[in-house]
């Protein structure tokens, strides 16, 4: 398998701008999870989903974060309008029934909002 | 919710050398997962431990629940060793959000 797959590496954008980052989770995992990393406030798990449905999106930060799975094999984060503080690597990880599983993680995605 | 801190938080190896990281955990868990980031940034899963010892090439893992600690060897550090080493606990019990710690950063020179 090739692994948790996100798109795209790098996202440089201004303030105001639609922000969509993509996960293609491994085949046959049926959590995914989507995880936000900063120097300050460290890896914060901001939503999973467990079979296409969200479970827990408490994390979010705000209503202009939303983030959807149509199916078992995509999942999109999407912030907008995007500000600078939302600056932050981005990672999709999955896993086989839970977290009592071994999680993996994409490579991310480095987001930078001017 | 949990509470998850990693010691030391800074750690420097010459090549060859062994090292010992440690975790300690606010409560009891049934799931413990350490994990490195390398300085390229990708996270890889290390061990899923949560409780006795599981070893894997250099690296070793001993979690005792009962303690709330875990600890993470490195035998004959090598520079690709270097990066971040994370562990990660349940957020609650019965919880599928981990909480990961603040890490311990290794650089392992030459």
């Amino acid at each position: 398998d090739a692994g948790v797959i996100q798109s795209p590496r790098h996202e440089v954008t201004e303030m105001g701008q639609e922000v969509t980052l993509r996960c293609k989770p491994i085949s046959g995992h049926d959590y995914l999870f989507w995880y936000r990393q900063t120097m300050m406030r460290g890896l914060e798990l901001l939503i999973y989903f467990n079979n296409n449905v969200p479970i827990d999106d408490s994390g979010m930060p705000e209503d202009r974060f939303s983030a959807k799975m149509p199916n078992a094999s995509f999942s999109t984060l999407k912030i907008q309008p995007s500000e600078p503080r939302d600056s932050a690597v981005y990672f999709c990880a999955s896993s086989f029934h839970g977290p009592g599983e071994k999680l993996f993680f994409g490579s991310g995605t480095q987001l930078s909002v001017l | 919710g949990i509470q998850v801190e990693q010691s030391p938080p800074d750690l420097i190896l010459q090549e060859g050398a062994n090292s010992t990281l440690r975790c300690n955990f606010s409560d009891s868990v049934n799931n413990l997962q350490w994990f490195h980031q390398n300085p390229w940034g990708q996270l890889i899963n290390l061990f899923y431990i949560p409780s006795g010892t599981k070893q894997n090439g250099r690296l070793s893992a001993t979690t005792v629940a009962t303690e709330r600690y875990s600890l993470l060897y490195i035998s004959s550090s090598q520079t690709t060793d270097s990066g971040v080493y994370f562990c990660a606990a349940p957020f609650g019990a019965g919880s599928y959000q981990l909480t990961f710690g603040k890490g311990t950063k290794l650089s392992v020179i030459p």
